[in-house]
């Protein structure tokens, strides 16, 4: 267990509201990471976060933004969902050195935009 | 660019069966880290084997085995005698030391069904 919960597990929204999941950790770890899981892409780098409001994108960073205001928290926002962003979202924790490290996922978030 | 590869979708197999999946990746750098992951039915994700580029030793970890070639840029992994609990996606990773993000390029996946 590395500690990592995300909230909610499970969400159903509506095209056009705004979404925020969390992603809670206990360790004090620097790197932070949020991924997106859609079939036949595996998973896909949103954004990073590399200490307290110092984050950056991933590859597929449209429409989504992230703040990290303490090291243990690290937040997705969906400023106004669309339903292509209907997706797994997972978070990890980056245990170790910087590119050896190993990350470490939270349970996931299963988002729905209808 | 730096790419994953993972050109078998789907796999199936009957248990005590062995099986190999394939991962090949790109890139030019030349120190970069592997990485395989398992997804349950449950759905987490379960960190199984990292490499560095510089190990090409073979490792063995009881069922598991991992082959590493560089020269084919490959990082296959095989299951010995494979049980009903092995059915999962499997991820393969790349991640590179330069950047200093420490971000995983994942494969696409390969899904292992194991009847029995």
């Amino acid at each position: 267990d590395a500690g990592i919960t995300q909230s909610p597990r499970h969400k159903v929204t509506e095209t056009g509201t705004p979404v925020t999941l969390r992603c809670h950790q206990t360790e004090n770890h620097r790197y932070m990471y949020w991924y997106r899981q859609d079939p036949g892409h595996g998973l896909r780098l949103i954004h990073y976060s590399y200490g307290v409001k110092d984050t950056d994108k991933g590859e597929v960073s449209d429409g989504y933004s992230v703040s990290r205001s303490k090291t243990e928290d690290f937040l997705l926002t969906l400023e106004s969902a669309t339903s292509s962003q209907t997706s797994v979202y997972f978070c990890a924790i980056s245990v170790g050195g910087v590119g050896a490290n190993i990350q470490y996922f939270g349970a996931g978030t299963r988002l729905s935009v209808l | 660019a730096q790419k994953v590869t993972q050109a078998q979708t789907e796999i199936s197999v009957v248990e005590k069966e062995d099986v190999t999946l394939d991962c090949v990746y790109e890139t030019r750098d030349t120190t970069y880290y592997l990485f395989w992951y398992k997804q349950p039915p449950s759905g987490e994700l379960v960190f199984l084997i990292r490499r560095n580029s510089f190990d090409e030793q073979n490792e063995i970890s009881g069922r598991y085995s991992w082959n590493f070639q560089k020269s084919t840029s490959s990082f296959n992994f095989t299951i010995t005698a494979s049980q009903v609990v092995d059915s999962a996606v499997y991820f393969c990773a790349l991640s590179l030391r330069s950047g200093n993000t420490g971000k995983l390029i994942f494969g696409q996946g390969t899904t292992l069904q194991v009847k029995p």
